[in-house]
């Protein structure tokens, strides 16, 4: 089933713990993006991938890191995680932007 | 800057009841258009897009939207909503290069 999968689904980390969220598609998909949902502000992009090695900051990067070794998998890293990164992350792929994204099932963060 | 305008934050309708949510956009060059539904607790999912052509698209479960490009404009419409259409809407413009805008999203709730 081509899908994208995030783990985990739900973390509760204290400020400051690094922390890795992953991100795996199977559809060789070249472009891969990362964003976060916020009540009332709808999703905002944090990174994106273009391809392998080929990453790009989005609107919301603050605070966020990425890294795109193999095409398969683009894992967001908060090196020093803060309150206010609190939310919903999805992770998305595509093969053209023009067809739209898959998502991934989400990770719901909370940081206290 | 490019933005996407959902102006339309929460709908409640009876079962049977016309849908019709709006989205605006703002970019005057070349766009692709996207409805997306979350049903609750889940990921993101495509409805539909508009790539060229016919300005009328339809997508599944019943819901079409048409491209009015005169007044940037690319409204959801369903004739006949069911229960199982609550879920939150949103609208997304990809205007070329790697970066896909969201909406802030309208969530949707009809009544059995």
């Amino acid at each position: 089933e081509a899908q994208v999968t995030q783990n985990p689904r739900y973390l509760i980390t204290v400020t400051g713990k690094k922390l890795t969220v992953t991100c795996s598609q199977n559809m060789n998909h070249e472009y891969m993006s990362w964003y976060r949902q916020d009540p009332g502000l709808g999703l905002r992009q944090i990174y994106y991938s273009m391809n392998v090695e080929v990453t790009d900051k989005g609107d919301v990067p603050e605070g966020y890191k990425v890294s795109r070794k193999e095409k398969r998998n683009f894992p967001l890293i908060l090196e020093s995680p803060s309150p206010n990164q609190t939310s919903l992350y999805f992770c998305a792929s595509s093969r053209q932007l023009t067809y739209g994204y898959t998502f991934g099932s989400g990770t719901r963060l909370t940081v206290v | 800057a490019q933005s996407v305008s959902q102006h339309n934050h929460h709908v409640i309708l009876s079962e049977a009841a016309s849908l019709e949510l709006g989205c605006n956009y703002s970019y005057g060059g070349t766009v692709n258009l996207f409805w997306y539904v979350q049903y609750p607790g889940q990921h993101l999912q495509l409805l539909l897009k508009y790539f060229s052509g016919d300005p009328l698209v339809k997508g599944i479960k019943g819901f079409e939207a048409e491209f009015i490009k005169s007044k940037f404009s690319f409204n959801l419409r369903k004739p006949s909503v069911q229960w199982s259409d609550t879920a939150e809407y949103f609208c997304a413009a990809h205007t070329g290069g790697f970066k896909t805008i969201f909406g802030a999203g309208t969530r949707l709730f009809v009544k059995a």
